[in-house]
């Protein structure tokens, strides 16, 4: 059965303290994998799309990775404003399946 | 240019009614997704177009579901004989690139409301 799972539930960082999300999954016929955002009360925020192994993309603070079984989402120097819950996705096919989400608390 | 429209903005209608939503992606964007996301929930998927292939169905929550869209254009959402569990705000996304890739683009959501 494919399955997404990310780790952890929650994370509370302090500002400056660097970090890394996961999203482990288990699917067939991978044909991308997708990291979204969101704040509380607002619509969801496209972060970066990842279609194999080994590939790297960034942008400002954050930077995610991809191998054949997780990705990681780094955030680097967080800032209170990176604030938000972190979803994963997974494009199987025409299907695309979410992992429940990490909600990441950065505090001044 | 225009980003991705999304109408109504705002729907509130009585239990066992049809509604419609409609999603006119970005010009050029193949690829289009339907989301929904109930109250206090996360994220859920509901389908993927891309291009002239068929969609993959199995996201809808029931048959009550159904969506459509006319090559790379407007996309429509339809639910029949609405239930409560119905309300939500329904996302809908567009991107350029085969296989989904790229950034997606979100409209600014349907808000259902089933009375």
């Amino acid at each position: 059965e494919d399955q997404v799972t990310q780790s952890p539930e929650a994370l509370r960082l302090q500002e400056g303290e660097s970090s890394s999300l996961n999203c482990s999954y288990t699917v067939s016929g991978l044909r991308g994998l997708f990291w979204y955002r969101q704040d509380p009360g607002k619509g969801p925020e496209f972060l970066f799309t990842l279609y194999s192994a080994g590939e790297e993309k960034e942008k400002e603070r954050l930077k995610a990775t991809l191998t054949k079984k997780e990705s990681f989402l780094h955030i680097t120097a967080p800032k209170p404003e990176d604030s938000a819950t972190y979803l994963c996705a997974v494009l199987a096919g025409t299907a695309l399946i979410f992992g429940k989400g990490t909600t990441l608390s950065v505090s001044s | 240019g225009a980003g991705v429209s999304q109408s109504p903005s705002n729907k509130v209608t009585e239990k066992g009614k049809d509604v419609e939503l409609r999603c006119d992606p970005i010009s050029g964007h193949t690829a289009l997704y339907w989301y929904r996301q109930r109250l206090g929930q996360g994220l859920e998927f509901l389908i993927y177009f891309q291009g002239n292939s068929a969609p993959d169905k199995s996201g809808l929550p029931s048959d009550r579901f159904s969506a459509e869209r006319t090559g790379e254009s407007v996309s429509t959402l339809t639910i029949q004989r609405t239930q409560q569990e119905d309300s939500a705000v329904y996302l809908c996304a567009s991107s350029s690139r085969t296989g989904g890739g790229d950034t997606q683009y979100f409209g600014p959501g349907t808000r259902l409301t089933v009375l």
